[in-house]
């Protein structure tokens, strides 16, 4: 099984500040088949980021994904009120299709 | 548009059973692999099981193996997933998702006496 291991668990930071968010895998994640996600209270998990760094349909450009094999990074350019949220990687390149146990971005 | 819709959540009893369906619409439900995943209250997602388009693969979390069982009727555009033996730890929003890219809402299953 591939643990992935997010960090911080905590980010507080101010509207228009840079975030940047870690996922490292156990194991290198195969084909970078690794996602982010964003979810708010009561809502559904929003899918951000696939395939590392290419962004879902209708996500602003100023979230990015990069990184292959065992590192991976999400960032957010300049924070809006509306992105904080907690945050999650997944990988679903082989079964168990594990997740991380998300990052929460709380405002400064 | 997609949509997907689960329904069957409930309360129930430790070691009690209960199957979850997720309606599925605005798409060709036969050409997409599927997923279950859940959240147990407060916590993180976990992945719980996943079923290839044509059923030929087939995969489950250990904490679930043996007693979650996942299908899906593509005639009926439909996936479930049977759960028995359930337990506390079981209790969670269940989400079916489409791939990675598309989620429903959830249905919220309490195992508890």
């Amino acid at each position: 099984e591939i643990v992935l291991t997010q960090s911080p668990g905590t980010l507080s930071l101010s509207p228009g500040e840079r975030a940047t968010l870690s996922c490292r895998a156990s194991q290198s994640v195969t084909s970078s088949y690794l996602a982010w996600y964003q979810q708010k209270p009561g809502q559904a998990p929003r899918l951000l980021i696939y395939d590392a760094s290419s962004r879902a349909t209708g996500i602003p450009d100023r979230f990015s994904g990069s990184g292959s094999g065992t590192d991976f990074t999400l960032t957010i350019s300049r924070l809006e009120p509306e992105d904080f949220a907690v945050y999650y990687c997944q990988q679903y390149g082989r079964s168990p299709f594990t997740f991380g146990q998300g990052t929460k971005m709380e405002i400064k | 548009e997609v949509q997907l819709v689960e329904s069957g959540g409930g309360l129930v009893q430790p070691g009690g059973s209960l199957r979850l369906s997720c309606a599925a619409s605005g798409f060709t439900f036969s050409n997409y692999n599927m997923h279950w995943v859940r959240q147990a209250p407060g916590k993180g997602l976990e992945w719980v099981s996943y079923i290839s388009s044509s059923s030929t693969t087939i995969s489950y979390a250990d904490s679930v193996k043996g007693r979650f069982t996942i299908s899906r009727d593509n005639a009926k555009n439909s996936l479930y997933l049977q759960m028995n033996s359930l337990r506390d730890e079981d209790t969670a929003v269940y989400y079916c998702a489409r791939g990675i890219g598309y989620w429903g809402q959830g249905t919220l299953v309490t195992v508890s006496s």
